[in-house]
């Protein structure tokens, strides 16, 4: 079975551009979470979404927007690009509230 | 608010030593705590969870953990390390499906 994809693996971009990230949850996983790793870090909680909803958000300007599909898929945008947003972006996913999370490979965003 | 605290930064060990990797909570109520582990370049992959009831928990490639609430610790075991057991080591705890709070990583390097 697929895990959780991303896409894409890599991107670089310039200051004040805007970014789309992508993942695919689980098949059947109705829960998707968005989290960045800075290098040297721990992972950062951004957002949550289940079922199409905002569960939760981070402590993270509203640059970063998220939304999910009714495939349940995931979009996290991050607008304005700062140096200071390059990182490594994952997404995670559950099957539901009672389940732990399960991550994809990330997204590793170079900020020039 | 929750927060986790992973002491030891870097940590060598010889293959085949045993290993032990700290892990310290702070949470207001029951806890639920996970061990990922992240390889160069990659996701987080889970090692072993704990919701609830017996407080040593086994987990997948040979590790444990076991809960003590009143040390508020979820220390991770392993008996007899290999040399592909080196990477980075991560401790969270949240609710199960919505954020986790990571700790800062414990990076494992594994001397023949």
């Amino acid at each position: 079975d697929a895990g959780v994809t991303q896409s894409p693996t890599h991107l670089i971009k310039t200051r004040g551009q805007h970014v789309t990230l992508r993942c695919s949850p689980i098949s059947g996983h109705k829960s998707v979470s968005w989290y960045q790793q800075v290098l040297g870090q721990g992972p950062q909680f951004i957002f949550q979404y289940y079922e199409k909803e905002e569960r939760g958000r981070g402590n993270f300007p509203d640059r970063f927007s998220a939304r999910q599909f009714p495939n349940y898929s995931s979009e996290l945008n991050v607008n304005a690009l700062l140096l200071g947003d390059s990182a490594l972006y994952l997404c995670a996913s559950s099957l539901g509230s009672d389940q732990p999370q399960h991550f994809g490979d990330g997204t590793r965003l170079s900020i020039l | 608010a929750q927060s986790v605290t992973q002491p030891d930064i870097h940590i060598t060990v010889s293959e085949g030593a045993s290993l032990e990797l700290r892990c310290n909570y702070s949470y207001g109520a029951t806890p639920y705590l996970f061990w990922y582990v992240q390889s160069p370049g990659q996701g987080l992959q889970l090692l072993l969870k704990y919701f609830s009831g017996d407080t040593l928990v086994q987990g997948i490639k040979g590790f444990e953990a076991e809960f003590k609430r009143s040390q508020s610790s979820f220390n991770l075991r392993k008996p007899s390390v290999h040399w592909s057991d080196a990477a980075e080591y991560f401790c969270a705890v949240g609710e199960v499906g919505r954020a986790l709070t990571f700790g800062s990583g414990t990076r494992l390097q594994v001397q023949p």
